[in-house]
């Protein structure tokens, strides 16, 4: 099972700033990683799949890079409504795919 | 647009069995692989299971292996999840979710509000 670890845990950014989060697989996923968002009370939304690949209705201040094992997720000029959790979540090894332990994104 | 609805969680006691269901509209279900996933409360994402387009194809995670059947009506547009001999670490709202594929490429594009099932005496 592939392990992934997301740093920081929590991320404090003042909203109009660039927030950066990170994940790291345990093996070499090449680009099979996605990004999601949940926001409290609601489910996941698909953000990012394919390392760098935006989903559907997704604003361009999101973006994803990185292959392998390194992976981030940048969001430019932070909005209200991006303060949320952010999870990566590897799909090349499966079952089982795997997800991070979570970055909470908060306002500063 | 793509809506996934799931019913029939609860309060189950241990040992006990419970069989979730998901309504989906807005896409042809047959043409998409589909998921269930749970997250207990305050803690992170955990995939249970999956099930191919066509129902041929089904995987569950180790954790619920041999407890867990994933099962599908397309005529229905309905995902069920059958889930035997509950837990304390059952407890978790449980999502449906679909794949963006007709076999399984294992991430996920829509997802539904989720139900909570809560394994307690």
């Amino acid at each position: 099972e592939i392990l992934m670890t997301q740093s920081p845990a929590t991320l404090s950014v003042s909203p109009g700033e660039r927030a950066t989060l990170s994940c790291r697989a345990s093996q070499n996923i090449n680009d099979n990683l996605a990004w999601y968002q949940q926001k409290p009370g609601q489910a996941p939304r698909l953000l990012i799949f394919g390392a760098f690949n935006r989903a559907p209705d997704i604003p361009a201040r999101f973006s994803g890079s990185g292959s392998g094992t390194d992976f981030t997720l940048t969001i430019t000029s932070l909005q209200s409504e991006d303060f949320a959790v952010y999870y990566c979540q590897q799909y090349h090894t499966w079952p089982p795919v795997t997800f991070g332990q979570g970055t909470r994104l908060d306002i500063k | 647009q793509v809506q996934l609805v799931e019913s029939g969680g609860g309060v189950v006691q241990p040992g006990g069995s419970l069989r979730l269901s998901c309504a989906a509209s807005g896409f042809s279900l047959s043409a998409f692989g589909m998921h269930w996933l749970r997250q207990a409360p305050g803690k992170g994402l955990e995939w249970v299971a999956a099930i191919s387009n066509d129902g041929n194809y089904k995987s569950y995670a180790d954790s619920v292996k041999g407890r867990v059947t994933v099962s599908r009506d397309n005529s229905k547009n309905t995902l069920h999840l059958q889930v035997d001999s509950l837990r304390g670490e059952d407890t978790a709202i449980y999502y449906c979710a679909k794949d963006t594929s007709s076999w399984l490429r294992f991430f996920f594009d829509s997802w539904g509000q989720g139900i909570l099932v809560t394994v307690s005496s």
